[in-house]
């Protein structure tokens, strides 16, 4: 089965520094891999996804993640927090499934920003 | 373009009683996927829809679950005998294609469900 796992539920940084939000996955296929956004009463939007052509992918709103084989990790990460990136983060993989794609998501890590 | 769309956006019932919860996904999107999210969690697959048939319910929790989409468009997710077990939010999302690297779903703003 394929998981996905975020270490740290929230964090925590300070406009301006680097924001680091951790994603394990777990599979036994080369896997597709997501990075969601959910602003509170909004729904998830895409920021990245990794899907093998690149181990280094750049998403929308100045975030990237780096698709690492031997330490199973996609790190979404972003240079200088804004107080607009204040939300929460999901990270998925996907598994093929009667011709469509299956999500699978960690739980989640809020992200604060502080002035 | 028009996003996903979901209605109602909020719907309180009592425990016993049958609700239905509609998804307006974009036009021409042929897949379609139902997700529910419980407090403090990350979305989880319920159903995923492939034109009018379900390719894959196996996420439907049990039988009170069921959810139907008969013209390929418009899906209702219909639950019967609401549990308290049953509050979340439900999220719908569309994709252009069934499969492969371009399937990227873009979800709906969801239903948030409170069985009292």
């Amino acid at each position: 089965a394929q998981s996905v796992t975020q270490l740290g539920s929230h964090v925590s940084v300070s406009e301006g520094a680097l924001v680091l939000l951790r994603c394990n996955y777990s599979s036994s296929v080369p896997p597709y891999l997501f990075w969601y956004v959910q602003y509170p009463n909004q729904g998830l939007q895409l920021l990245l996804k990794y899907t093998s052509a690149a181990t280094l992918v750049k998403g929308i709103n100045g975030f990237e993640a780096e698709f690492k084989k031997s330490e199973t990790s996609f790190h979404l990460t972003k240079p200088s927090a804004h107080m607009s990136d204040a939300a929460e983060y999901f990270c998925a993989v996907s598994r093929s499934t009667g011709g469509g794609n299956k999500l699978t998501f960690g739980t989640g890590t809020q992200l604060k920003v502080e002035l | 373009g028009a996003g996903v769309s979901q209605t109602p956006s909020n719907k309180v019932t009592e425990k016993g009683k049958y609700v239905e919860l509609r998804c307006d996904p974009i036009s021409g999107h042929t897949a379609l996927y139902w997700y529910r999210q419980s407090l403090g969690q990350g979305p989880e697959f319920l159903i995923y829809f492939q034109g009018t048939g379900a390719a894959d319910d196996s996420g439907l929790p049990n039988d009170r679950f069921f959810a139907v989409r008969p013209e390929g468009s418009v899906s209702t997710l219909k639950i019967q005998r609401t549990e308290r077990g049953d509050s979340a939010v439900y999220l719908c999302a569309s994709s252009t294609l069934g499969a492969g690297d371009q399937d990227t779903q873009y979800f709906g703003p969801g239903t948030r469900l409170t069985v009292l």
